[in-house]
């Protein structure tokens, strides 16, 4: 079975700044895609960014992107010149690429950007 | 855009009583999840459904069952309500794996019905 550890419940960061949240995971599997899923205040969740596990690059979409360290099980999610939209919960998922098609979550970062 | 729509956003219902959540998405999505989301505890699955009429248990699906009949629409029912309940519902679809598109494995999600069971 795989889990997903977000270990930092809470975060706050001003505005403009740079900010890092963490997350691990453990699989025996070699293959999967991990995720960063933000959930604003509104409830709607929306995907941020997406990375597959054969790739070595990081993903990167705007100002968000990610330090993927696979061999140290390490998916740390970026947020450049922050904006009082970040504000939102976070959450780190896996999912297998030959498996089903289910997601596995992380327990979520609540990051307030602080104007 | 891929759009998830859910009943309700906020429900209120006794201890006991049979309730139903629908989810419907507009992509042809052939995969529907359902989630229940709690402080602390993130996101934890209660079932899944990779096709019309086929349904698989997710992490924690007891108290709980679900219907597609249509491939837009994924129902979870609640046979008999209970306090423990309480909890906010969240419903994603994915499209197949095999379709080998960019935004193959990525959820879509619903905006979430809050559930209170008295």
């Amino acid at each position: 079975a795989q889990t997903v550890t977000q270990s930092q419940p809470e975060m706050s960061v001003q505005e403009a700044e740079t900010v890092t949240l963490s997350c691990t995971y453990d699989t025996s599997e070699s293959n999967y895609y991990l995720f960063w899923y933000k959930q604003p205040p509104s409830r709607q969740m929306i995907l941020v960014i997406r990375q597959e596990a054969y790739k070595q690059q990081n993903a990167t979409e705007n100002r968000f992107s990610v330090n993927f360290q696979k061999a140290a099980k390490s998916f740390s999610l970026k947020i450049s010149d922050s904006q009082l939209g970040d504000t939102a919960m976070y959450f780190c998922a896996l999912t297998l690429l030959f498996g089903n098609e289910k997601l596995t979550f992380g327990t979520g970062t609540r990051l307030t950007i602080i104007p | 855009d891929v759009k998830v729509t859910q009943s309700s956003r906020y429900l209120v219902k006794r201890t006991g009583e049979k309730v139903f959540l629908e989810c419907v998405q507009d992509m042809d999505h052939e995969n529907m999840f359902w989630y229940r989301q709690d402080p602390g505890l993130g996101l934890r699955l209660i079932y899944f459904s990779y096709d019309v009429k086929m349904k698989e248990k997710g992490d924690i699906p007891e108290g709980y069952s679900v219907s597609r009949e249509k491939k837009e629409r994924f129902s979870l029912i609640l046979e008999s309500a209970s306090t423990n309940q309480t909890s906010m519902y969240l419903c994603a679809s994915s499209a197949y794996r095999d379709r080998g598109t960019t935004s193959t494995d990525t959820q879509y999600f619903g905006p979430g019905t809050r559930l209170t069971v008295l």
